[in-house]
């Protein structure tokens, strides 16, 4: 059963450019949340994601920032117009809705990118 | 709005040793959810070790267990037989029950072979 899959594992890109980072959950599970990290810092919330719904977009900057989960494929996080700033490991996590029963999180290995 | 804070940048403990990391948190939510997360140098996050704070019986897993004192809003981590193995950042997180973490900003751990 695999777990929680994140791809590409490193992606550097220009200023300017746009970065595409996918996400697939680990099997059975529909509910996927993007987290990022920065530096030295713990992981900050997103956004949280059923098939085809965005449910809480509340952590996602307003511009340049995007995140889908369709009904076939991966969830992608897309990045439009990278700055530096944006240089950051994003996590994805899945878990499996179990009304009355919640908390726990698979993370992925996180996807590094690197503007330069 | 939820906060959680640790106070401890780092911390250090000789091998086999005992060691113990403090968080402290905030939330309006009456019914709430703690947790423990590992991140070792290859970056995953790993789940340590969950509290439900409806619950007064401290979670245990194996070598790691939980102080929760729910009226200081207090929930720290105490590894026993502190191993190599164990050296990480150590994040605390709280969700008040839809997976939305909010997590501190980390202990990052040394084992003192």
């Amino acid at each position: 059963n695999a777990g929680v899959m994140q791809n590409p594992r490193h992606l550097v890109r220009r200023r300017g450019q746009e970065a595409r980072l996918r996400c697939s959950p680990m099997k059975g599970h529909s509910h996927v949340y993007w987290y990022r990290q920065l530096p030295e810092e713990g992981l900050k919330f997103m956004v949280y994601l059923q098939k085809e719904n965005i449910i809480d977009e509340s952590g996602m900057p307003k511009e340049r920032f995007s995140a889908e989960f369709p009904k076939e494929g991966p969830s992608i996080l897309r990045i439009q117009q990278v700055v530096r700033g944006d240089s950051a490991a994003y996590f994805c996590a899945s878990s499996r809705w179990t009304s009355g029963n919640t908390g726990e999180l698979f993370f992925g290995e996180g996807s590094r990118l690197t503007v330069l | 709005a939820q906060t959680v804070t640790q106070s401890q940048p780092e911390m250090s403990v000789q091998e086999a040793e005992t060691v113990t990391l403090s968080c402290t948190y905030d939330t309006s939510e009456s019914d709430y959810y703690l947790f423990w997360y590992k991140q070792p140098p290859s970056r995953q996050m790993i789940l340590v070790i969950r509290q439900e704070a409806y619950k007064q019986q401290n979670a245990t897993e194996n070598r790691f267990s939980v102080n929760f004192q729910k009226a200081a809003k207090s929930f720290s981590l105490k590894i026993s037989d502190s191993q190599l193995g164990d050296a990480a950042m150590y994040f605390c997180a709280l969700t008040g029950g839809n997976e939305k973490l909010t997590f501190g900003t980390g202990t990052r751990l040394t084992i003192i072979p």
